[in-house]
């Protein structure tokens, strides 16, 4: 079955740019979407289709992916991204989520 | 606006099961596919399955064929998440999670949430 890699956690300074890596195989080939989960909530598209941003995510929100890896990219890291980040894909009509990323903002 | 509303938080024995419903509003209900998506504290988000709602057509996570049902009622606008044979490990929240009918779309509306707990 399709498995997507994400590291367990990760850190950034407030202010700084934050990049979350999503490895699988073929990655590039399929289209990735991130979403944002804060602590008791439910997730949010953040990023939909490898680097599209829907409607009310601010722009310093952007992805890319390429090969084996995408990455979603926060410029400017504020106090307010501090959560758990998961890359998703479809893969013959299932659904496969990253393990997810813990950011902190410090 | 675009809703989905969830079912309250359920206690299970080991061995039982457990219904939950989504309502949509907003939107035209068979125009979308309902996911259901569960996650345990703590631990990452787990993909059950999907349904149509026009059709009726579903598809299951391998993890879950032939414990999990997934059904809708479309006067009502609502989706249904039946899990059986419930065990510990079953606990968690399940999401409802709206996802345009097609080829690799993104979830772009998630439900609240219900807490399912399987204690004896």
């Amino acid at each position: 079955s399709y498995e997507l890699t994400q590291p367990l956690s990760m850190s950034v300074a407030l202010g700084q740019t934050a990049r979350l890596t999503c490895g699988g195989n073929n990655l590039g080939s399929k289209d990735v979407h991130w979403y944002q989960q804060k602590p008791g909530q439910a997730p949010v598209l953040v990023i939909y289709r490898d680097d599209k941003r829907p409607s009310g995510i601010p722009e310093r929100f952007s992805a890319s992916s390429w090969g084996y890896t995408a990455t979603l990219t926060i410029s400017g890291a504020q106090a307010g991204d501090e959560a758990d980040y998961y890359c998703q894909v479809w893969d013959s009509s299932i659904a496969v989520f990253g393990g997810g990323t813990k950011l902190t903002v410090l | 606006q675009m809703q989905l509303v969830q079912s309250g938080a359920e206690v299970k024995k080991p061995g039982a099961s457990v219904k939950v419903s989504c309502k949509a509003s907003g939107y035209t209900f068979s125009s979308y596919d309902i996911n259901w998506v569960r996650q345990a504290t703590g631990q990452g988000l787990e993909w059950m399955g999907w349904m149509n709602p026009n059709s009726g057509n579903t598809g299951y996570a391998q993890k879950f064929q032939g414990r999990v049902t997934m059904t809708r009622n479309t006067s009502i606008s609502t989706a249904y998440m039946e899990l059986s044979s419930l065990r510990s490990e079953d606990t968690a929240v399940y999401f409802c999670a709206r996802v345009e009918d097609g080829s690799g779309y993104p979830v772009d509306y998630w439900g609240q949430g219900t807490l399912v707990t399987v204690s004896s």
